[in-house]
């Protein structure tokens, strides 16, 4: 079945900081990848997504390339800020599934 | 717009008791998934619900249940709550059937816990 994966956190950065985190994923056809942002005390937020392979998504300075060569869509942002502090979770879509498949997201803190 | 609201913000259960979540997707939208989200874990698909029926479903028991309403609202019920129920429900809605190509919009949760 499909599947994601994402880089173990938590991640702590300093205001900023280059930041990076890894998602692969294992799905047959050909799935959209996104990644959804969560606030303490708030359901998701889609931030950003790639309906096919080499797409870019981008949203508010973050940045994901739909790679099917490495199955992977890694959020990246060249700066953070302490408002970035949340839960980032990286999911799928199989066009035949009709369903979102998530991982088990990563948690990052920006500190001043 | 309102976006997608749920009812009621948190429930505290004991085991053994049922449960109704209650969901009213965003304005313009037709399909309604509910996930549960462990703590510290990703949201697991329960079901989506698309026309008034169930088309599609997650790993889960048959204590869990669901329906949609001629408004396209939902509920999902759950029955024999055990302990490992415990969890954050979220409701989303997009429009259509199917998440591929056609954005989610999730609700802010109902906490529930069984004690």
């Amino acid at each position: 079945g499909n599947s994601v994966t994402q880089m173990e956190g938590p991640v702590t950065l300093s205001e900023e900081a280059f930041l990076t985190i890894n998602c692969t994923y294992t799905a047959t056809g050909y799935p959209s990848l996104f990644w959804y942002v969560q606030y303490p005390g708030e359901g998701l937020q889609l931030l950003l997504k790639a309906t096919k392979a080499d797409d870019k998504g981008s949203n508010k300075g973050f940045e994901a390339t739909y790679r099917k060569e490495t199955t992977s869509f890694h959020l990246e942002k060249g700066s953070v800020q302490v408002s970035d502090s949340a839960v980032y979770f990286c999911a799928l879509s199989a066009p035949t599934a009709g369903k979102s498949t998530f991982g088990d997201g990563t948690t990052l803190t920006v500190k001043p | 717009d309102a976006g997608v609201t749920q009812s009621p913000t948190h429930l505290i259960k004991t085991r053994g008791q049922q449960v109704t979540l209650r969901c009213s997707p965003k304005s313009g939208h037709d399909t309604v998934s509910w996930y549960q989200q462990a703590l510290g874990q990703g949201p697991q698909f329960i079901f989506q619900y698309y026309e008034e029926e169930e088309r599609q479903r997650g790993n889960f028991p048959d204590r869990f249940s669901g329906h949609q309403f001629p408004n396209y609202s939902s509920e999902l019920n759950v029955n024999a709550l055990l302990l490992g129920d415990s969890a954050l429900y979220l409701c989303a809605s997009s429009f259509g059937g199917g998440t591929a190509y056609n954005e989610q919009f999730f609700g802010p949760g109902t906490r529930l816990t069984v004690l």
